[in-house]
């Protein structure tokens, strides 16, 4: 099975940056994913890790450690927009692949 | 990205109704995944629709409670049967992207509310 951990809730300040962190604990590694999910609305890819290092996208980043079961989702020069949570997803291949999501973060951006 | 469109969006349901979710997608796909969204969580996967035979359920669900069909490759239905309450939730329909590295594209989503 897998265990992902992220934090419940965060906030920042709109023009900042931010750091969404998933720790994870699977016996199959096979990626890991971010999701961005605004309220009301289904949740929309953002990135995926399957090497260790960082993937940068634009504003956004995500970093993967597969020895400490870590990454994280950076957010640079933050928008309102960017006011959604993030979905932390791992798959796991003795689970034919399929991803088991975290709870998500709810990221809020103030001014 | 594939283009997933579901229906209904939203309903209100009878308590012991059982409510049909349509999942229709613009490209043709081995495998469509069924999720549940409650209330202030994150995603669960029901189960994933294959075509030509039957469902592969999760633990925790069973094929009587949601039934479902995937006639074609680019269509699939989910019934939540018998529905109380704790059935209130977002249903998703989901399939992978095209560079197979697991990435999942979702429909918009069903909120069904039973009172």
């Amino acid at each position: 099975g897998q265990n992902i951990d992220q934090p419940t809730e965060m906030t920042a300040t709109e023009g900042a940056i931010v750091q969404i962190n998933c720790t994870y604990q699977t016996s199959g590694f096979n990626g890991l994913f971010w999701y961005q999910q605004h309220a009301g609305e289904a949740p929309t890819f953002l990135s995926y890790n399957v090497l260790d290092g960082l993937e940068e996208k634009g504003r956004f980043s995500s970093f993967l450690s597969r020895s400490k079961g870590y990454s994280y989702l950076l957010l640079k020069e933050l928008q309102m927009k960017d006011s959604a949570s993030y979905l932390c997803a791992v798959s796991d291949n003795t689970n034919a692949g399929k991803s088991t999501f975290g709870d998500g973060t709810t990221l809020t951006v103030k001014p | 990205s594939a283009v997933i469109s579901q229906k209904p969006s939203r309903d209100i349901c009878q308590r012991g109704t059982s409510l049909t979710i349509q999942c229709q997608v613009d490209s043709q796909v081995t495998m469509m995944f069924w999720y549940r969204q409650q209330p202030g969580q994150s995603l669960t996967l029901i189960a994933t629709a294959n075509q030509g035979s039957e469902a592969t359920y999760e633990s925790g669900f069973v094929i009587d409670k949601f039934p479902i069909s995937r006639p074609n490759l680019t269509f699939s239905t989910l019934t939540v049967s018998n529905m109380s309450p704790e059935d209130s939730s977002i249903y998703l329909c989901s399939v992978e992207g095209e560079a197979n590295t697991g990435e999942l594209f979702f429909g918009e989503g069903s909120r069904l509310t039973v009172l």
